[in-house]
């Protein structure tokens, strides 16, 4: 069973830029959840994707937005960086409908 | 606003002893409570988990502990070993409907074990 990955590992990008993190589920997983966890802090609910819509959103301004697409992979979007922005982005996946998350390994984003 | 609170900020344990995690909770729709450990580097990893219809529950050496009426819940870890060296994420969801897996983490607790 393959787990849940994401891409890419590190990026350093600058403020105002975009920035554009990808995952795919873990096999035989239909849902995908995004955090944003700062740096000494818990994870934070950024949106959740299932059956190819938005299925719930945390407290995160529109300029974070997400896919998901037929195979169940998901990208996380972000617009006009900032430097708060600064942070590990974790996909995490689970069956449909399901309580247990399981989390990738994160994308660290650096943004100067 | 801060829905699960998590202490102690830190922990040190000597090898052998037993480790606890505090959370509190204010939701009191919360109905999953799962605990993650996560490495430096790693993603988190579910641990153990917990609903509210039961008061206990054990894995292995890790064990949770549920308190419906106070809106609390612990873990412990016993035997503690160096390898266990981690962070630990308290977290709770609200379940119904469509709405699953959507968690509230607690801010962390690092625990170092001394060999």
């Amino acid at each position: 069973e393959t787990g849940v990955t994401q891409s890419p590992t590190h990026l350093i990008k600058t403020r105002g830029q975009q920035v554009t993190l990808r995952c795919s589920s873990q096999s035989g997983h239909n849902t995908v959840s995004w955090y944003q966890q700062a740096l000494g802090q818990g994870p934070q609910f950024i949106f959740q994707y299932y059956r190819e819509e938005e299925n719930g959103r945390g407290n995160f301004p529109p300029r974070f937005s997400g896919l998901q697409f037929p195979n169940y992979s998901s990208e996380l979007n972000v617009n006009a960086l900032e430097l708060d922005d600064s942070a590990l982005y974790l996909c995490a996946s689970s069956r449909k409908l399901a309580n247990e998350q399981f989390f990738g390994p994160g994308t660290r984003l650096t943004v100067l | 606003q801060q829905q699960v609170k998590q202490s102690p900020q830190s922990l040190i344990v000597q090898k052998g002893g037993i480790s606890i995690i505090n959370c509190a909770y204010e939701n009191t729709a919360f109905d999953y409570f799962p605990w993650y450990q996560q490495f430096p580097g790693k993603g988190p990893a579910l641990l153990i988990a917990i609903r509210p219809d039961v008061s206990e529950k054990k894995e292995g050496r890790f064990t949770i502990s549920f308190n419906k009426s106070a809106k609390q819940f612990s873990l412990h870890i016993m035997d503690s070993q160096p390898g266990d060296s981690a962070t630990y994420f308290c977290a709770a969801s609200v379940n119904g409907g469509t709405s699953y897996g959507k968690l509230t983490f607690g801010q962390g607790t690092i625990l170092t074990v001394h060999p």
